[in-house]
């Protein structure tokens, strides 16, 4: 099974950068997802990361230590539109089922 | 958009009765997921389908099935439906199994 943890909420400006963790624990780990959903719609893919290191994508990277079960979203020259819940995901290995964390709601302020 | 059709958009019912939540897939997709999203749980994963085979299995009670047809277009089917259903349920797709998944837009469920 799947042991998936990120904060609850983060707040920043607009501008800014923001970082959110994610630590996960797993029996058979194959792969990292990250996702934005904005509030009442379907989550959207923003990155993936199955080997230790960074992707970076625009204003968004990703980074991923296999062996201390841990992941982190940058976003870079925060908009307000970038308030959303960003969920981590990870893969299992068996059966390529997703487990997602309970999401980290950013709030971006003017 | 995701390319993925999910309908009905809102689905109102009562409880004990049974609904059907419909997904097209993006074409050429041959994977097909359900999830649900409540408020106090977060995005559950439900059931996985391949080609019209089911290949994996979430959190999903008796009461739910699901299956995809060959034409690729699954479907949820919820009964004896409790408040607790009350949800919002989305389909997914990819390409082959574990690729990126694609989103529909979600139909909302209200069991009254």
């Amino acid at each position: 099974g799947q042991n998936i943890d990120q904060p609850t909420e983060m707040t920043a400006t607009e501008g800014a950068i923001v970082q959110i963790n994610c630590t996960y624990q797993t029996s058979g780990f194959n792969g990292l997802f990250w996702y934005q959903q904005h509030a009442g719609e379907a989550p959207t893919f923003l990155s993936y990361n199955v080997l230790d290191g960074l992707e970076e994508k625009g204003r968004f990277s990703s980074f991923l230590s296999r062996s201390k079960g841990y992941s982190y979203l940058l976003l870079k020259e925060l908009q307000m539109k970038d308030s959303a819940s960003y969920l981590c995901a990870v893969r299992d290995l068996s059966d390529y089922k997703l487990s997602f964390g309970a999401g980290t709601t950013v709030t971006v302020r003017a | 958009d995701s390319g993925v059709t999910q309908t009905p958009k809102h689905l109102i019912t009562a409880t004990g009765q049974r609904v059907t939540l419909r997904c097209s897939p993006r074409s050429g997709d041959l994977s097909v997921y359900w999830y649900q999203q409540s408020l106090d749980q977060g995005l559950q994963f439900l059931i996985h389908y391949y080609n019209g085979e089911e290949r994996a299995k979430g959190n999903i009670l008796e009461r739910f099935s699901a299956q995809q047809f060959p034409d690729l277009h699954s479907e949820l089917n919820l009964s004896s439906l409790e408040l607790g259903d009350s949800a919002l349920y989305f389909c997914a797709s990819s390409v082959a199994i574990g690729d990126e998944q694609f989103f529909g837009p979600g139909t909302r469920l209200t069991v009254l």
